[in-house]
């Protein structure tokens, strides 16, 4: 069945630096990618999403390409700050097109960044 | 504006009892969709439901799992004669369900954390 990888976390950074946090996947046909972030205390939200190869998913600094030659839809933010500590998690749908039916989730990466 | 609300946040209850997991939509959201995150594990989907039907169960366990979404009230998972396997935690999301629904955004709850003694 379809699953996604994501790095294990977690990650410490200073503020400013250079965020990557990698995401590879295993679906048959062509899946919607996405990314999801928990603030501490909060829901799951939608960062960013992909609805075919090369397409590139951007939203508040933070982008992520859909590669389907290296299943992959890694996640960069070029200066984070510590308001961007959360949990990420990187998802992917059954269905193309930007559905977000039955999500497939990987574990969740926890990001603290500090000033 | 309320988002979605579910509870309670954490639930304790020992092996053989039912644990009831509530969740409360967003106003005027009509489909909702119950995932289970197990400890060290991503999210798992497990169940889609539209006003008084399920539509999707696929990823629900056969036994002792039940899912309703009421025509009034909340959304409520339940699980009878809960098992040690059974502690995770349980997020709730919910979406408009107007025109090309799947592709409405999800609003997740903070999640129930299930502990099963």
């Amino acid at each position: 069945g379809d699953s996604v990888t994501q790095m294990e976390g977690p990650v410490t950074l200073s503020e400013e630096a250079f965020l990557t946090i990698n995401c590879t996947y295993t679906a048959t046909g062509y899946p919607s990618l996405f990314w999801y972030v928990q603030y501490p205390g909060e829901g799951l939200q939608l960062l960013l999403k992909a609805t075919k190869a090369d397409d590139k998913g951007s939203n508040k600094g933070f982008e992520a390409t859909y590669r389907k030659e290296t299943t992959s839809f890694h996640l960069e933010k070029g200066s984070v700050q510590v308001s961007d500590s959360a949990v990420y998690f990187c998802a992917l749908s059954e269905r193309g097109g930007g559905s977000n039916y039955k999500l497939t989730f990987g574990k969740g990466t926890l990001l603290t960044v500090n000033p | 504006n309320a988002g979605v609300m579910q509870n309670p946040r954490h639930l304790v209850r020992r092996r053989g009892q039912e644990a009831r997991l509530r969740c409360s939509p967003v106003k005027g959201h009509s489909h909702v969709y119950w995932y289970r995150q197990l400890p060290e594990e991503g999210l798992k989907f497990m169940v889609y439901l539209q006003k008084e039907n399920i539509i999707d169960e696929s990823g629900m366990p056969k036994e002792r799992f039940s899912a309703e979404f009421p025509k009034e009230g909340p959304s409520i998972l339940r699980i009878q004669q809960v098992v040690r396997g059974d502690s995770a935690a349980y997020f709730c999301a919910s979406s408009p369900g107007q025109g090309s629904s799947y592709n409405s955004p999800l609003h997740f709850g903070n999640g129930t954390r299930l502990t099963v003694t």
